[in-house]
C-alpha cells in the first residue's frame, strides 16, 4: 500500500512566520502535489513536481513555494504566513506514466493567528 | 483550463437506498476520471476510477458511468450503509498529470 506521510496533523503559526509543511511518500512516485482544501471550494492545486528539483505552478501558487531535493520528499513553504492561508493542506503522489491515481496523505490543518 | 462541477453538495439517503452523485467537465481532452472518498480527519481515498475508453465500471456496490459526448460522469452507490457516510470528490484529468476536482458531496446515510 502507498503511504504518504505529512509531518504534522495540526499546526498553529503566527502571521509573518515562515512555515514549512513536509510530505514523504514511500512508493518511489515521480509526481508529488500540494493542495489546499477549503469548504465549498474542493481541492485546489498549489504546486506540483514531476521530478527532483522540478516544480510547476498550480492554480493558486501565490504566497507559496516548494522544494523537492529528494524524490520521496516534497516540502511546501509559506514565505510569510498570512491569516488567509489558514486551511487544510493535502499532499499527494502518483506515478507519471499516463494518468494514474493520486494517493493522499491525511492532511495538515494549519492555523495562522 | 478544465472546470469540473459536482452536484449535489449534500445528499441524505436512508440506509439501503441508492445514492447518485453527478459531475460535469468542460475539457474534451480529459480522459481519466477518479472518485475519492474522504472520511472525517483523513485524506481522500480513491474508491473507483474510469478511463475514457470505457462507459461503465463496477466494483461491488459502487459503479461509475461516463458519457463522453455530454461530458458528464456519475458515481452510483447501491445498498448504502452508514459507513458510506463521507465527502465524495470527483476529478478529471487530461494529459498533464494535473487533476481538477469537483467541490465535493457530503453524503449522509441515515440508519
Amino acid at each position: 500500500d502507498v503511504k504518504v506521510t505529512q509531518s504534522s496533523r495540526y499546526l498553529v503559526k503566527r502571521t509573518g512566520e515562515k512555515v514549512f509543511l513536509e510530505c514523504v511518500q514511500d512508493m518511489d512516485h515521480e509526481n508529488m502535489f500540494w493542495y489546499r482544501q477549503d469548504p465549498g471550494l474542493g481541492l485546489r492545486l498549489i504546486y506540483f513536481s514531476y521530478d527532483v528539483k522540478m516544480k510547476e505552478k498550480g492554480d493558486i501558487p501565490e504566497g507559496y513555494s516548494v522544494s523537492r531535493e529528494k524524490k520521496e520528499r516534497f516540502s511546501l513553504i509559506l514565505e510569510s504566513a498570512s491569516t488567509n492561508q489558514t486551511s487544510m493542506y493535502l499532499c499527494a503522489s502518483s506515478w507519471s506514466v499516463g494518468n494514474q491515481p493520486q494517493h493522499f496523505g491525511d492532511g495538515t490543518r494549519l492555523s495562522i493567528l | 483550463g478544465e472546470n469540473v462541477e459536482q452536484h449535489p453538495s449534500t445528499l441524505s439517503v436512508q440506509e439501503g437506498d441508492s445514492a447518485v452523485i453527478k459531475c460535469t467537465y468542460s475539457d474534451s481532452a480529459s480522459n481519466y476520471f477518479p472518485w475519492y472518498k474522504q472520511e472525517l480527519g483523513k485524506g481522500p481515498q480513491l474508491i473507483i476510477d474510469i478511463r475514457s475508453n470505457v462507459g461503465e465500471k463496477k466494483d461491488q456496490r459502487i459503479a461509475v458511468t461516463l458519457n463522453k459526448t455530454a461530458k458528464h460522469f456519475s458515481l452510483h452507490i447501491t445498498e448504502t450503509q452508514p459507513e458510506d457516510s463521507a465527502v465524495y470528490f470527483c476529478a478529471a484529468s487530461g494529459t498533464g498529470n494535473q487533476f481538477y476536482f469537483g467541490t465535493g458531496t457530503s453524503l449522509t446515510v441515515i440508519p
